[in-house]
């Protein structure tokens, strides 16, 4: 699992409330990522970033914003949830030193009603 | 920017049957493209990558193929397990843009009947 967890591992929450995801890591990687899985569309990318306070847009980004304080830590905040926002989370880091291979965890489903 | 077309949809073998999955992608810079597979419930995880400087990758049973003039690269997954049954996913990435992100297909449903 490249020492990625993910938390909530669930979440049901109501349309214009706040969210927050969580994707903590051990392995000291530089890059993390944030990817939507929706039906029909595969993963995309919504945030990633590439060292403690950078970041940068993916290809979904409207309605999310992302924080990387620590190494360790990126998070996904849902300013105001919508229903469109219902989808499964990955957290992804990213190997460095040639390979660069990148590695998910083991997702959050967000519900928002 | 990148696209990666990835077919079939929905794949259906049985068991001992190989299966063979197609990615198209649009970038000629593209020189990386990883496989992933997905059980229920899970993160992808990956299982094979290929980079443009060589065509073909083997790895016991699943093989991966690049033809980087057809911009086309393929998963061949030979005597079929139950246990193969997943998603699968191609992705290719550009690691001159971009900060060299990965483009993933859409995925294929794969199910090895007993």
């Amino acid at each position: 699992d490249a020492g990625i967890t993910q938390s909530p591992r669930h979440k049901v929450t109501e349309t214009g409330t706040p969210v927050t995801l969580r994707c903590h890591q051990t392995e000291n990687h530089r890059y993390m990522y944030w990817y939507r899985q929706d039906p029909g569309h595969g993963l995309r990318l919504i945030h990633y970033s590439y060292g403690v306070k950078d970041t940068d847009k993916g290809e979904v980004s409207d309605g999310y914003s992302v924080s990387r304080s620590k190494t360790e830590d990126f998070l996904l905040t849902l300013e105001s949830a919508t229903s469109s926002q219902t989808s499964v989370y990955f957290c992804a880091v990213r190997t460095s030193g040639g390979l660069n291979e990148q590695f998910f965890g083991p997702g959050t489903r967000l519900t928002v009603l | 920017g990148e696209n990666v077309e990835q077919h079939p949809s929905t794949l259906s073998v049985q068991e001992g049957d190989s299966a063979v999955i197609k990615c198209t992608y649009s970038d000629s810079a593209s020189n990386y493209f990883p496989w992933y597979k997905q059980e229920l419930g899970k993160g992808p995880q990956l299982i094979i990558d290929i980079r443009s400087n060589v065509g073909e990758k083997k790895d016991q049973r699943i093989a991966v193929t690049l033809n980087k003039t057809a911009k086309h690269f393929s998963l061949h997954i030979t005597e079929t397990q139950p246990e193969d049954s997943a998603v699968y996913f191609c992705a290719a990435k550009n690691y001159g843009g971009s900060q060299g992100n990965l483009i993933f297909g859409k995925g294929t449903k794969l199910s090895v009947k007993p």
